[in-house]
């Protein structure tokens, strides 16, 4: 039990529509980084957040967006959906300033795009 | 962040000792090695870290050489329950790449 949530744990949408998923730690961690992981492959970093400002971004395209609130929690928006973002969305919470820090990841949000 | 290389599957046997080496060819000065678990359809979880040397837990050891361009995660006794994707990464202040992972079966 990691202390790190996800909602929701699955999700269908229609190509073009647009999904907000959501983030939140019970454990005060103040970074968070989102993942999308595809079926057979390894976690791939979509970006950072730290005090609520982006902190760092993998190769993904601007429709991928993020937000972090105050308390920690997060959301990722993601607009015109395509079919090859069906994937499980991680997100996973850190300590930002200690390099040896963990990160603590979430179930997951299982995205199909039809 | 550099991506890792590590071998697509292995197999074991119940109450064997396991060895998972990666190779960490593009590891910066300050990254750490960094070892997770995934079972299906849920979130990676922490096993390991280490820096240099050997590290110990209560689930694993991590062998790091002196030149860090390498790392051996070795699981004691396995059991059927440890069947899971493994992943080495080099990590930095909680960014991460994941490689493609390694995919441990342990049979009876």
């Amino acid at each position: 039990e990691t202390g790190v949530t996800q909602s929701p744990t699955h999700l269908i949408k229609t190509r073009g529509q647009q999904v907000t998923l959501r983030c939140s730690s019970q454990s005060g961690h103040n970074t968070v980084s989102w993942y999308q992981q595809a079926l057979g492959q390894g976690p791939q970093f979509i970006f950072q957040y730290y005090r609520e400002e982006e902190n760092g971004r993998g190769n993904f395209p601007p429709r991928f967006s993020g937000l972090q609130f105050p308390n920690y929690s997060s959301e990722l928006n993601v607009n015109a959906l395509e079919l090859d973002d069906s994937a499980l969305y991680l997100c996973a919470c850190s300590l930002a300033g200690v390099l040896t820090d963990t990160q603590y990841f979430g179930p997951g949000t299982r995205l199909t795009v039809l | 962040l550099a991506k890792t290389t590590q071998p697509i599957s292995m197999d074991s046997y119940e109450g064997q000792e396991v060895n998972i080496t990666c190779s960490h060819n593009n590891i910066a000065t300050n990254d750490y090695i960094t070892w997770y678990q995934q079972f299906p359809s849920q979130g990676p979880r922490f096993i390991i870290q280490g820096y240099k040397t050997k590290v110990t837990n209560e689930v694993a050891s991590l062998f790091i050489p002196a030149d860090r361009k390498s790392s051996t995660l070795s699981l004691p006794r396995v059991s059927l329950s440890d069947t899971a994707v493994y992943y080495c990464l080099d990590t930095n202040a909680g960014k991460s790449t994941f490689g493609d992972g390694t995919t441990l079966t342990v049979k009876p």
